[in-house]
């Protein structure tokens, strides 16, 4: 495996599940992402890890909880979503967060639907 | 608050030039990005620009003003495969990426 990437690539789920997003990068890179795109709107930013530790938060409902166990491996575990939350999920990657580290490699992503 | 402005959506003929710009309010500036989004696909890097001026690569361009806020992607020589949206991101003082919702770009033959 190369870059990054995503698993499930597709997911449907009911308001009570719990389910969890996998990312995994193969670029040997220290920041690691997600990212909420819904249609039309600009990429969400939800949270940044940077050698591990959570460096960003952006007021992301307490429903979506990361984990990120090493710096190759991120988890966005999900629980009580709402329709609302229906949208494509994308990870990336990069080598550090600071000017032209900051590029961001982005795996596929998950389009997750909400019941 | 900040802000990055970008066409919702362009039309340009294959072979032809076309400019996409991106104007932005963000507190500081650490680098503008430029991505290619393809539908149903994971945005790409095109172009990272933190001084003024003109970054050329192939039939990409990426010009920033920095003092204007202001920046623009230009493509030549346009191809089908080109249509997709092109996103704009500047990256603020605290290292975050501000994103633009992207511009559409549809290529006609």
């Amino acid at each position: 495996e190369t870059g990054v990437t995503q698993t499930p690539r597709h997911l449907v789920m009911g308001m009570t599940n719990k389910k969890s997003l996998k990312c995994e990068q193969h670029l040997g890179h220290n920041a690691m992402y997600w990212y909420k795109q819904s249609a039309k709107k600009p990429l969400e930013l939800m949270f940044v890890y940077n050698f591990k530790e959570q460096t960003e938060n952006n007021s992301v409902p307490s429903r979506f909880s990361p984990e990120c166990p090493n710096s190759s491996h991120l988890f966005l575990h999900l629980h009580t979503l709402q329709p609302e939350d229906s949208a494509l999920y994308l990870c990336a990657s990069s080598q550090g967060t600071s000017g032209s580290y900051n590029e961001q490699f982005f795996g596929p992503g998950t389009r997750l639907t909400v019941l | 608050g900040q802000n990055i402005d970008q066409p919702t959506e362009m039309t340009a003929t294959e072979g032809a030039i076309v400019q996409i710009n991106c104007t932005y309010q963000t507190s500081g500036f650490n680098g503008l990005f430029w991505y290619q989004q393809h539908a149903g696909e994971a945005p790409t890097f095109l172009s990272y620009n933190v001084l003024d001026g003109l970054e050329e690569k192939g039939r990409f361009s990426s010009f920033l003003s920095r003092s204007k806020g202001y920046s623009y992607l230009l493509l030549k020589e346009l191809q089908m495969k080109d249509s997709a949206s092109y996103l704009c991101a500047v990256l603020d003082s605290n290292y975050q990426l501000i994103w633009g919702a992207g511009t559409k770009l549809i290529i006609k033959p």
